[in-house]
């Protein structure tokens, strides 16, 4: 089976910088996606990172730790319109589906 | 715009009913995805096909079924529905099972069951 964690809430302010962590538990481990979902909208890939380290995309970063079974979702500069659920999802060996956390709802404030 | 279509984009039913959700993917994509979204809840995978195959099973229960079709237009079918049901079904493609990591998306349907 396989577990992930992420906060149910993140609060940050506009122009700041906010990480969204993500741990998990798998019986086997490819790598760890990154999916944004606005309400009343469909989830969008963000980044995926399959090897130890930072992957940038923009103002949007991923980290991957396999040996502590952790990443995170990083957010620089953030924007009014980053407001919107983070789900970290997971891709087992042997699989070829994801397996989705429950998600990180951001809200940015002015 | 992913390029996945989903259809219809509502669905009102009562209990006890059969739907159809049809979902064509990204055109080059082989592998659909089914997901259900229930209110505040994350995505439950429930099946994947990939060329017509079925791949993986998750969470699905017994009275939901699906298909993907030469044309790799997928459909998935929900009998018997319950007041649970009530949730938005997502479709997603990838170009494999290898890339499934990265998936595209429709815009989903929403099924209310009274």
């Amino acid at each position: 089976g396989q577990s992930l964690e992420q906060p149910s809430e993140v609060t940050a302010v506009e122009g700041a910088i906010v990480q969204i962590n993500c741990t998990y538990q798998t019986s086997g481990f490819y790598g760890l996606s990154w999916y944004q979902q606005h309400d009343g909208g469909a989830p969008t890939f963000l980044s995926y990172n399959a090897l130890d380290g930072l992957e940038e995309t923009g103002r949007f970063s991923s980290f991957l730790s396999r040996s502590d079974s952790y990443g995170y979702l990083l957010l620089q500069e953030l924007q009014m319109k980053d407001s919107a659920s983070y789900f970290c999802a997971v891709r087992e060996g042997g699989a070829n589906n994801l397996f989705f956390g429950t998600g990180t709802r951001l809200t940015v404030i002015p | 715009d992913s390029g996945v279509t989903q259809t219809p984009k509502h669905l009102i039913t009562a209990t006890g009913q059969r739907v159809t959700l049809r979902c064509s993917p990204r055109s080059g994509d082989l592998s659909v995805y089914w997901y259900q979204q229930s209110l505040d809840q994350g995505l439950q995978f429930l099946i994947q096909y990939y060329n017509g195959e079925e791949r993986a099973k998750g969470n699905i229960l017994e009275r939901f079924s699906a298909q993907q079709f030469p044309d790799l237009h997928s459909e998935l079918n929900l009998s018997s529905l319950e007041l649970g049901d009530s949730a938005l079904y997502f479709c997603a493609s990838s170009v494999g099972g290898g890339r499934s990591y990265e998936q595209y998306f429709g815009p989903g349907t929403r099924l209310t069951v009274t």
